[in-house]
């Protein structure tokens, strides 16, 4: 059974700190993507990276970065937190190569940045 | 850059009805993909149509594909309270030169008992 886990269900943070989001998945997935999800806005596309190393920035890349050191794992991470990062964090993952493209989801982080 | 939007944005039904939701894009697509999210989960792949397909079953669920006026509908028939959830359409436009989904904002579906 494919699987996507994310580190934490629930993060609480202070302005300015320095946070990391982890995703690994065991799907040996070339493809993977950070999204962040608020109310009536859907999912924006923050980054993605479709192999070791490389990334490219999606939709709302400001004050994010990301790192993918191993295939299986791509890290989000806010340099300096902000309230307005509060939201629900999404990681996913997909092939490379196929006609799909049909994403996995881990079941998300819900930060709140006070 | 949104490309999906879905219509209505709330649905309430009871159990045993049919449940219908829409989904319109913008730019021309290889396919266009639903997914489920239970609340305060990640989302779920429920099923995908191809640009070349008009229409697509699976279970409980008929999806089918208009590109002349990009858009594509989701019914579920014979729904349960268990199928209550937000469902989003997610598309790949042609040409992004990755494999991207742009995801729409979602339809949120309650159905009681």
């Amino acid at each position: 059974d494919v699987k996507v886990t994310q580190s934490s269900r629930y993060l609480v943070k202070r302005t300015g700190e320095k946070v990391f989001l982890e995703c690994v998945q065991d799907m040996d997935h070339e493809n993977m993507f950070w999204y962040r999800q608020d109310p009536g806005l859907g999912l924006r596309l923050i980054y993605f990276s479709y192999d070791v190393k490389m990334k490219e920035k999606g939709d709302i890349p400001e004050g994010y970065s990301v790192s993918r050191e191993k295939k299986e794992r791509f890290s989000l991470i806010l340099e300096s937190a902000s309230t307005n990062q509060t939201s629900m964090y999404l990681c996913a993952s997909s092939l490379l190569f196929g006609d799909s493209y049909e994403q996995y989801f881990g079941p998300g982080t819900r930060l709140t940045v006070t | 850059s949104q490309q999906g939007e879905e219509d209505p944005q709330a649905l309430s039904i009871q159990e045993g009805e049919n449940a219908t939701m829409n989904c319109s894009y913008k730019t021309s697509i290889n396919n266009l993909q639903w997914y489920r999210q239970n609340s305060g989960r990640g989302l779920v792949h429920l099923i995908l149509i191809r640009s070349n397909e008009r229409e697509k079953h699976s279970g409980r669920l008929r999806v089918t594909l208009d590109t002349s006026k990009k858009s594509s509908s989701l019914l579920i028939t014979a729904s349960r309270a268990a199928d209550t959830a937000s469902y989003f359409c997610a598309t790949d436009a042609m040409n992004t030169g990755f494999q991207k989904l742009v995801f729409g904002t979602g339809t949120r579906l309650l159905v009681s008992p």
